[in-house]
């Protein structure tokens, strides 16, 4: 089955402290993975996608075929990361699975 | 604003209705795709289209449907309204049909009462 599964829904971290979000994906095929996120009252937007391995903001993700994950990370968070983040998932057929989303709430 | 625009915004109805919601994509874009959005199903994929063509199918009921004009705008149908349809739907467009990044609209956000 093709799924798509971000195990936090809250994630809370002190200002300059390290954050990762995690997403875990499910697809027996070739995947494209995606993060998108939701800063407060703004549209969902792209972040960054695997194939470019692009550092947007600062946050970087990595394929990993064997543990099939896609992590988004950040060396030193800032307040104004604060958003909802969504993984995806583009399957050959073009179907876009989204993961529930994880809040980053990043504390000052 | 040549951004992806979403009409109406806000629509209240009744179990059993009909509704049509309405998705301009950005100039230039020939994508068009449909998601829901509710608290317990997250951000679903619904349906693609691409210049007027059908693209890809996701997890849309048979009482929905979809189609893209000649002017590229969409429009989804929502039909036999149930409680459950209540929901958050995006559109979003891109400019090629297999083109990675989404430009999403605001979203019309539909409640069935």
């Amino acid at each position: 089955a093709q799924r798509v599964t971000q195990p936090e829904k809250l994630l809370s971290v002190f200002k300059g402290a390290p954050v990762e979000l995690k997403c875990n994906y499910s697809y027996s095929g070739s995947p494209e993975l995606f993060w998108y996120v939701q800063y407060s009252r703004q549209r969902l937007q792209l972040l960054l996608r695997h194939i470019s391995r692009e550092s947007i903001k600062g946050f970087t993700a990595d394929l990993n075929k064997g543990e099939t994950s896609f992590h988004l990370k950040k060396p030193f968070a800032q307040e104004e990361d604060s958003a909802m983040y969504y993984c995806a998932l583009k399957t050959s057929y073009d179907k876009v699975i989204f993961g529930p989303g994880t809040s980053l709430s990043v504390i000052p | 604003d040549s951004g992806v625009t979403q009409t109406p915004k806000h629509l209240i109805t009744a179990t059993g209705q009909r509704v049509t919601l309405r998705c301009s994509p950005r100039s230039g874009d020939l994508s068009v795709y449909w998601y829901q959005q509710s608290l317990d199903q997250g951000l679903q994929f619904l349906i693609q289209y691409y210049n007027g063509e059908e693209r890809a199918k996701g997890n849309i009921l048979e009482r929905f449907s979809a189609q893209q004009f000649p002017d590229l705008h969409s429009e989804l149908n929502l039909s036999s309204l149930e409680l459950g349809d209540s929901a958050l739907y995006f559109c979003a467009s891109s400019v090629g049909d297999r083109t990675h990044e989404q430009f999403f609209g605001p979203g019309t956000r539909l409640t069935v009462l």
